[in-house]
């Protein structure tokens, strides 16, 4: 089976950096992706790692660690409007089984 | 165009009526999923269409029907809910095999059961 970990909720203040973690126990998946959705939204897509490493995008951040069993998402110059939940996410090897998500944290930015 | 729409947005129904949630994407997904939604919680997969045949059906009360009409179009009929069924339900799209590492969301559909 699949679970992810996260914290459960987070804050940090406007223009900060902070790192949403996820660590995992799967027997195997394609890579961890991360989404977000904001109150009264739907999840919009991240970022993915296939690899070990990070990936970058803007201000998101994205890193993988297979032999850890871990990555995290960084958001960097934190702005209000990224007060959101966040959910990692990894795609099983096994048949169809799609997305199986975290728990999800919510990040809370104050001023 | 990276888009999945689905209609209506919200939606009121009584426990006896029968409604249906209505889901399109145009991106050239051949699976497609419904996953359900509760405050403070991550989705919950509910069915998943693979080239238009359900191929995963996680258990769920067959007061819920999925239907996949063609490659494009995914339906959820709905028929004497329960009040705990209220939630978002969300449709969604990806990729088939080991390309479909991303899903693609719509805005979701808010079901309030009264």
């Amino acid at each position: 089976g699949q679970s992810l970990e996260q914290p459960s909720e987070v804050t940090a203040v406007e223009g900060a950096i902070v790192q949403i973690n996820c660590t995992y126990q799967t027997s195997g998946f394609y890579g961890l992706s991360w989404y977000q959705q904001h109150d009264g939204g739907a999840p919009t897509f991240l970022s993915y790692n296939a690899l070990d490493g990070l990936e970058e995008t803007g201000r998101f951040s994205s890193f993988l660690s297979r032999s850890d069993s871990y990555g995290y998402l960084l958001l960097q110059e934190l702005q209000m409007k990224d007060s959101a939940s966040y959910f990692c996410a990894v795609r099983p090897f096994s048949g169809n089984t799609p997305l199986v998500f975290g728990k999800g944290t919510r990040l809370s930015v104050i001023a | 165009d990276t888009e999945v729409t689905q209609t209506p947005k919200h939606l009121v129904m009584g426990m006896t009526n029968k409604k249906s949630l209505k889901c399109e994407q145009h991106m050239g997904h051949r699976a497609m999923y419904w996953y359900k939604q509760k405050a403070k919680k991550p989705p919950e997969l509910m069915f998943v269409y693979s080239y238009e045949k359900l191929s995963i059906n996680e258990s769920v009360p067959s007061r819920f029907s999925p239907e996949c009409p063609n490659s494009s179009l995914l339906n959820l009929h709905l028929h004497a809910l329960q009040p705990e069924d209220s939630a978002l339900y969300l449709c969604a799209s990806s990729q088939t095999g080991g390309a479909g590492n991303t899903i693609y969301f719509g805005e979701g559909s808010w079901l309030t059961v009264v």
